[in-house]
Parts: structure tokens; sequence; C-alpha cells
């Protein structure tokens, strides 16, 4: 069974200022991993997704995040943010068998400030 | 395309009515999935189909019943409405093993039983 942490329930930052999400997972086998974002009021979209190849792994909207199998993370970054990133980040994992059933973590609010 | 559809955006139930939540998609995607999320627990997921006629139980399926009659629609049905279903409800559909892994949201249905 896999199991994702996502250790900052809100982070706060300034517009521009770098900004780092964190997500460790657990898993006796090998896993894809997943960012999904969500914006005020509305469902999930796709971010970023690692599969396999480079683990630097670039998104949408200027995010990245990088695949460390031996720490088993995959922080999400982005060098300088905007006030509409605010919403709610969510990481997840999904066994290579069955890529369709999605394990999330309790989420990171990221909150832009002017 | 008009993508995940969800009806309705928003209900109040009574405990121990009972309820259709409906979920539609137009991307011809073999599997869709129902999650429920709650504040400080991220998604979990409820029941999936990963085809017509054929369903499943996920983390949390008590209280819940799925059926897939088409390939179109996966509705959601809670037979005895109970507080603790009080939730925001998000259907989901993707490809099933076609390399893309991407999950498409619906917008949510707020479920509110007093």
């Amino acid at each position: 069974a896999q199991s994702v942490t996502q250790l900052d329930s809100q982070v706060p930052v300034f517009e521009e200022a770098p900004v780092e999400l964190r997500c460790n997972y657990s898993s006796s086998v090998s896993v894809y991993l997943f960012w999904y974002v969500q914006y005020p009021n509305q469902g999930l979209q796709l971010l970023l997704k690692y599969l396999s190849g480079s683990t630097l792994v670039k998104g949408i909207n200027g995010f990245e995040a990088e695949f460390n199998k031996s720490q088993t993370s995959f922080h999400l970054r982005k060098p300088s943010v905007h006030i509409s990133d605010t919403a709610e980040y969510f990481c997840a994992v999904s066994d290579l068998r069955n890529t369709d059933k999605l394990i999330f973590g309790t989420g990171t609010r990221l909150q832009v400030f002017p | 395309n008009a993508g995940v559809t969800q009806t309705p955006k928003f209900q109040v139930l009574k405990t121990g009515q009972s309820m259709t939540l409906q979920c539609a998609q137009d991307m011809n995607h073999e599997y869709m999935s129902w999650y429920r999320q709650d504040p400080g627990m991220g998604l979990r997921l409820i029941h999936y189909s990963v085809g017509a006629g054929i369903t499943d139980q996920g983390e949390v399926p008590n209280g819940y019943n799925v059926s897939r009659s088409t390939t179109e629609d996966f509705p959601l049905r809670l037979l005895s409405a109970a507080p603790s279903q009080t939730s925001v409800y998000f259907c989901a559909s993707s490809y099933s093993d076609r390399g893309n892994y991407e999950q498409y949201f619906g917008p949510g249905t707020r479920l509110t039983v007093t």
C-alpha cells in the first residue's frame, strides 16, 4: 500500500518570493507521482507528473518538481510566485500496476500575499 | 468537449434521505471514479470503474453505491444520508493504460447532511 505525506498544511509567502511545497511518499513498489492544483471553488487539475526518466519535471505555470528516490520525496518548487498561485496543492501517487487509483496527500494551502 | 460534468453543484439533505449525484464525461474515458474531499484529509477514493458494467470499491465505500451502465455516466447513490457524509464530492475520469495517467476532475458537488 502507498501513502503520501505533505508536511505543511499551509505555506504563506510574499509575491515574487520562491516557494517549496514538500511531499514524501511511502511505497513497497515503484510508483508514479503527481501534483494537482485546486483553485478556489474548482476541481483539481494536473500540474505535473513523474513517470520515468529525468528526475526534474517541469509543469504548467512555471512549477517544477524533483523526484528523489533515496529520500522518497517529490517536492514542488517555483522560483517566483504570483498572487494567482494562491490555491491548494495536492501530491498524489499511483501504483504502476494500477495507475488509475490515486492516493492523495492531505494538501498544502499556498497563500501568496502582495 | 464539456469534459467532466457534475450535478447538482450544491445539495442539502436531511438524515435518512436518499439522492444520486450525477457525473458524466464526453471524452470516451474508460476509467471513472468518485472521491470525497474533507478538510485536512485530502481526497479519498470512494468507488471506481474501469469500464461499463465494472465497478469496485475504493478506500471509503460504506454508505455509497455506484453503477456504470454506459461509458459516459457514473452516478453515485447515497441510500440513507448521514451527517458523516457531509463533504465535497468529485468525479474524475481518465484513459486507462494509455500512458497519459492524467485524471480529469469535475467541478464538485458540495453536500450537506443535517
